[in-house]
């Protein structure tokens, strides 16, 4: 479900690290799922999404794993650069026929990336 | 545009004013969201538009909150008598429709004085 609370969960990565950014998803119903990048000041961006039917996805230097038996999502980033620094939300969409409303997202509480040079 | 075009980028009014936020969603997203978000914190979901389904307004935290769309183009986030606690970005996404990638937009930040 949605997350609206204080002290989001950090993350600290040395550059060209890697990071794992953790998200666990509230219904085991849920079908589709996106990952969003929030920069200071500016709305979240899409970075990437997954549906129910897959457990890996790639994109350009991130991966999304779903593991659908213990309700985990997960964001891979290869070499982590300062300009990752961001907060990283995970969403997650329920089908018609779990009661909700038809596509609507909810949000995770998020998780603040810190890249350090 | 190719993107979600919020406006105001930036509101400061005074306490027991209305306002009114307008987001113009991407060319043929039948989906509309609006979320708010204080500082520091997470989407705080309000309203969500569905083609010509009826609007999910179970978000919406009081009467004093309300929004339409007009088909499937602009959106109008209206908060009537606004206090001090309604401070914060609000931001509009669309998507093309069920289980597809949403696009917010940049926010308009409102500052309730």
């Amino acid at each position: 479900g949605e997350s609206v609370g204080l002290h989001l969960p950090t993350l600290s990565v040395q550059e060209g690290d890697n990071s794992i950014i953790n998200c666990a998803y509230s219904n085991s119903a849920s079908d589709y799922f996106i990952w969003y990048k929030q920069e200071s000041g500016k709305g979240p961006q899409f970075i990437i999404d997954i549906r129910s039917n897959m457990d890996k996805r790639q994109g350009q230097r991130v991966t999304v794993l779903l593991n659908k038996t213990v309700k985990h999502l997960s964001l891979q980033i290869a070499a982590t650069q300062p300009g990752d620094s961001a907060v990283y939300f995970c969403a997650e969409t329920l089908p018609p026929d779990r009661g909700s409303t038809l596509g609507r997202l909810y949000f995770g509480r998020g998780t603040q990336l810190t890249v350090w040079p | 545009g190719a993107g979600v075009s919020q406006s105001p980028s930036n509101k400061v009014t005074e306490k027991g004013k209305d306002v009114e936020l307008r987001c113009d969603p991407i060319s043929g997203h039948t989906a509309l969201y609006w979320y708010r978000q204080r500082l520091g914190q997470g989407l705080e979901f309000l309203i969500y538009f569905q083609g010509n389904s009826a609007p999910d307004k179970s978000g919406l935290p009081s009467d004093r909150f309300s929004a339409e769309r007009t088909g499937e183009s602009v959106s109008t986030l209206t908060i009537q008598r606004t206090q001090q606690e309604d401070s914060a970005v609000y931001l509009c996404a669309s998507s093309l429709g069920v289980r597809q990638g949403a696009f917010f937009g940049q926010g308009t930040r409102l500052t309730v004085v």
